[in-house]
């Protein structure tokens, strides 16, 4: 079965610093990977996702992942944090199996910019 | 993106009545939608996998008589809590995906969620 780990809990930042959460997967074939932003009480937004291809991946609002197969990982990454990014990330690992998937969730990354 | 709408956002009911929600896919057909809840600053659980026209597949360790699925049409999924206790009280968050497409479009889109409190 696959799982996600998200090890930093909360993450705090100055507007206009750089960022980056981490999440590492476990999955015996190569996964597909999502990271989703939740702002309070809504639900979930697709940032990006990776299924195949380029491992740099862009998404909306200036974030980006790279997935790296070597560490497990697909960490997500923005240049420069606006103040508008405070919000709750799930990074999300879904495991195909002929064609459909059931993405798991890691436990999420609060993230709390300064201004 | 594709849209999916959650009904009600928010909702309070007394113990012991039951709770309809609803997903709806509005510009496209969902064969599959999924029911997830969420506890404050945790992350989402699955609760179970909605098939158009068959039962639901619970996870583990989740009450099927209690969180009854319906999903009758290829656009609509309910979620129905059955004699609500305070303990059901949680944000539960449905999502939908087609199933079929190109891998380009294999992701799951998700409604805004619905509130619910038992008083």
């Amino acid at each position: 079965a696959q799982s996600v780990t998200q090890p930093d809990i909360h993450i705090t930042v100055s507007e206009g610093a750089s960022l980056e959460l981490r999440c590492n997967y476990s999955y015996g074939a190569t996964p597909y990977l999502f990271w989703y932003v939740q702002s309070p009480g809504q639900g979930l937004q697709l940032l990006l996702k990776y299924f195949s291809g380029d491992t740099l991946v862009q998404g909306i609002k200036g974030f980006e992942a790279e997935f790296k197969r070597s560490q497990s990982s697909f960490n997500l990454r923005k240049p420069s944090v606006h103040w508008s990014d405070a919000a709750e990330y799930f990074c999300a690992v879904g495991a195909a199996s002929g064609g459909s998937y059931i993405p798991t969730f890691g436990r999420g990354t609060s993230l709390i910019v300064h201004p | 993106g594709a849209v999916v709408s959650q009904h009600p956002s928010w909702v309070i009911c007394k113990s012991g009545t039951s709770v309809k929600i609803e997903c709806r896919s509005l510009d496209f057909q969902a064969t599959t939608m999924f029911w997830y809840r969420q506890f404050p600053k945790q992350s989402l659980m699955l609760m179970a996998t909605s098939n158009e026209g068959s039962k639901a597949t619970y996870e583990q360790g989740v009450e099927k008589d209690k969180f009854l699925i319906n999903h009758a049409s290829l656009t609509l999924s309910t979620l129905t809590v059955t004699s609500a206790h305070p303990e059901d009280s949680s944000f539960y968050i449905c999502s939908a995906r087609v199933t079929g497409v190109a891998e380009g479009r294999r992701e799951a889109f998700f409604g805004q969620g619905t509130r619910l409190t038992v008083v």
